[in-house]
């Protein structure tokens, strides 16, 4: 159960792309397409903004988008605004109804 | 709307014991797997448990296995997490997160958290 690998920030301008990864291994983000992106913006609880990979819940603006390939996701932030700063996880099944979260990525918009 | 209140966080010392709850409202309890996550002061999150709409499956991370015990009553839309042998890492937030609205394996709705600090 060791944590998915994001980079620990990431930076954009307003209106520019951010993209965040999130790596694993063939146990968890390789081997299921169950990939979720939470947004936590400080002192609050997070948010769910992707599952399943790429799809978005309602509400969640469709700046955001995920993708998948072997054992690597990715969230990209387009069109980025000021309120998108904030932390991002991802999270992967890992099999077994166990789950695993990844290191984090502080956002900050320049 | 729906809604998970967590409580029963506080200070503890280590070695002692916590038990947790999440009140939730708003959907048909029942139907739904809940788990908890906590962070840890600063850092990220990390998932604890789980358990299975009636009860009858619970899953734990290795961090907490046979420390932590996971329940739920649906007749009080309620879900437990009995915290013992409590050590200073487990200090943190922990949030009560319900289980995707289709049954998906995703978590939709959060807890605001409560506060566990272990302590002497």
């Amino acid at each position: 159960q060791s944590a998915l690998t994001q980079p620990r920030s990431v930076s954009g301008s307003p209106g520019q792309s951010v993209t965040i990864s999130c790596t694993g291994t063939s146990s968890d983000v390789g081997g299921y397409n169950f990939v979720s992106w939470y947004q936590q913006h400080p002192g609050k609880a997070p948010r769910l903004m992707i599952f399943d990979v790429n799809k978005r819940p309602s509400g969640v603006p469709d700046r955001f988008s995920g993708s998948k390939s072997g054992n690597t996701a990715s969230l990209t932030i387009s069109g980025l605004q000021a309120d998108d700063e904030a932390d991002y996880y991802c999270c992967s099944y890992a099999g077994s109804s166990t789950y695993v979260f990844g290191t984090g990525t502080e956002v900050t918009v320049l | 709307e729906v809604h998970l209140l967590e409580s029963g966080g506080g200070l503890v010392q280590p070695g002692g014991s916590l038990r947790l709850s999440c009140a939730a409202s708003g959907f048909t309890f029942g139907n739904y797997a809940m788990r908890w996550v906590r962070q840890a002061p600063g850092k990220g999150l990390e998932w604890v448990s789980g358990i299975n709409d009636r009860g009858g499956n619970t899953y734990y991370a290795d961090s907490v296995k046979g420390r932590f015990t996971i329940s739920r009553d649906n007749s009080k839309n309620t879900v437990y997490l009995q915290m013992n042998t409590l050590r200073a890492e487990d200090t943190a937030v922990y949030y009560c997160v319900k289980r995707g609205s289709d049954g998906g394996v995703y978590m939709d709705v959060w807890g605001k958290g409560t506060t566990v600090t272990v302590s002497s």
